[in-house]
């Protein structure tokens, strides 16, 4: 079955620390995974996809096969990085997204 | 550009009533699709559209309805709304990246807050 697990309802942390959003999937196949944001008052937009390898408003994720995890992780939060953030994947011949039920990161100054 | 454009923002219905929830966009997307997002359950995917005249059923289908007569336009009806249908919800819309099968950026609307009373 797919699945996304992000264990974590809510992290909190201060202005600086290391942040890392976790992020477990289940699916037979190859599959393409997201991370989405969704900051106070705005729509939900894509932060980053695997396939990219980039990083993005200093934020990284490395896809690990072999622990099937998609883990977020920025060295330095700040913030403005306070939103809720969800992980996702989709299958490579199908656009269907399939969202995990989402991580709230709070940033304290 | 508008992108991804959901009307109404808010809606406040009667058990029992229906009403339709509007989703248009103008990228010329073939895959358009609805979720609902709950506290502590995400978003899960309600229907969804991979071009005009198809659709298919997602996780949480019972309850509503959807047709996809054009590109542009994907609307999501309740029949007959009920309290558990209180939600938010949300209308994405993306196309996959020609050539490499890979998929591409989903874009979302603002969304929809129902409430059922």
């Amino acid at each position: 079955a797919q699945r996304v697990t992000q264990p974590e309802k809510l992290l909190s942390v201060f202005k600086g620390a290391p942040v890392e959003l976790k992020c477990n999937y289940s699916y037979s196949g190859s599959p393409e995974l997201f991370w989405y944001v969704q900051y106070s008052r705005q729509r939900l937009q894509l932060l980053l996809r695997h396939i990219s390898r980039e990083s993005i408003k200093g934020f990284t994720a490395d896809l690990n096969k072999g622990e099937t995890s998609f883990h977020l992780k920025k060295p330095f939060a700040q913030e403005e990085d306070s939103a809720m953030y969800y992980c996702a994947l989709s299958g490579v011949s199908t656009d269907k997204l399939i969202f995990g039920t989402g991580t709230r990161l709070q940033v304290f100054p | 550009n508008a992108g991804v454009t959901q009307t109404p923002k808010f809606q406040v219905l009667k058990t029992g009533q229906s009403m339709t929830l509007q989703c248009a966009q103008d990228m010329n997307h073939e895959y358009m699709s609805w979720y609902r997002q709950d506290p502590g359950m995400g978003l899960r995917l309600i229907h969804y559209s991979v071009g005009a005249g198809i659709t298919d059923q997602g996780e949480v289908p019972n309850g509503y309805n959807v047709s996809r007569s054009t590109t542009e336009d994907f609307p999501l009806r309740l029949l007959s709304a009920a309290p558990s249908q209180t939600s938010v919800y949300f209308c994405a819309s993306s196309t996959p990246t020609q050539g490499s099968g890979l998929n591409t950026e989903a874009f979302f609307g603002q969304g929809t807050r129902l409430t059922v009373v």
